[in-house]
């Protein structure tokens, strides 16, 4: 069973500020997707990283994922409150028919104006 | 309508009612998902149809019975519930390209969420 171990779990803080998020497991991934969840919606795909090293950015937000596979990390820099929401990472073991993807429990995320 | 749909958005039900979950996606996709997500526990995979056919049932109870007609429909048909059943139900729909071995973007819909009273 792979399991993916999201942290922190809570975090609060001002606008304008740094963050980073991680997002480990002792398992190998053939890739990991990065999902932010809003109250009531349904999660939305933000980034999907594949190669081991490769490094994303979308705006205001970097994601990482780390040589061995195991691991990504997402910063967010300037956050805004736009940016609140639940922050899912998601991995993917390739295998031979459709799978469905290894969540963790994500990361409450609260910026304050 | 667009990307992945979901009716109802919100179901109160009995342990004794039966009902069912509807989905359904409008981007051309050849796979659906089931998910569950409760309250402080990570987002649970419960079904996967491949191309109309089921490929991984991840020993959900037998009172929840997914049924995909065709590869745009997927229902969840809902029998004597238990209150711990009470989460929000997702749907997810990707672009299953075999052979490739591409691992699948999903894209979710909004959910149902269900109170089992």
């Amino acid at each position: 069973t792979q399991l993916l171990e999201q942290s922190p779990q809570f975090l609060s803080i001002q606008e304008g500020e740094n963050l980073t998020v991680y997002c480990n497991s002792s398992s190998v991934f053939s890739s990991l997707q990065w999902y932010r969840q809003e109250p009531g919606e349904g999660p939305v795909l933000l980034v999907t990283v594949v190669t081991g090293g490769e490094v994303k950015k979308l705006k205001r937000l970097t994601f990482q994922f780390g040589d061995a596979r195991k691991d990504s990390s997402l910063h967010i820099t300037a956050a805004q409150p736009g940016d609140t929401g639940l922050y899912l990472c998601a991995g993917a073991v390739r295998r031979g028919g459709a799978d469905g993807l290894t969540f963790g429990k994500g990361t409450h995320l609260i910026i304050q104006p | 309508e667009t990307g992945v749909t979901q009716t109802p958005r919100h179901l109160v039900m009995g342990m004794t009612n039966k009902k069912s979950l509807k989905c359904e996606q409008h981007l051309g996709h050849n796979a659906m998902y089931w998910y569950k997500q409760s309250a402080k526990k990570p987002l649970e995979l419960m079904f996967v149809y491949s191309l109309e056919e089921r490929v991984e049932n991840n020993s959900v109870p037998s009172r929840f019975s997914p049924e995909c007609p065709n590869s745009s429909h997927l229902f969840l048909h809902l029998h004597t519930l238990q209150p711990e059943d009470s989460a929000l139900y997702l749907c997810a729909s990707s672009q299953e390209v075999r052979g490739l071995g591409w691992d699948y973007e999903q894209y979710f819909g909004p959910g149902t969420r269900l109170t089992v009273t």
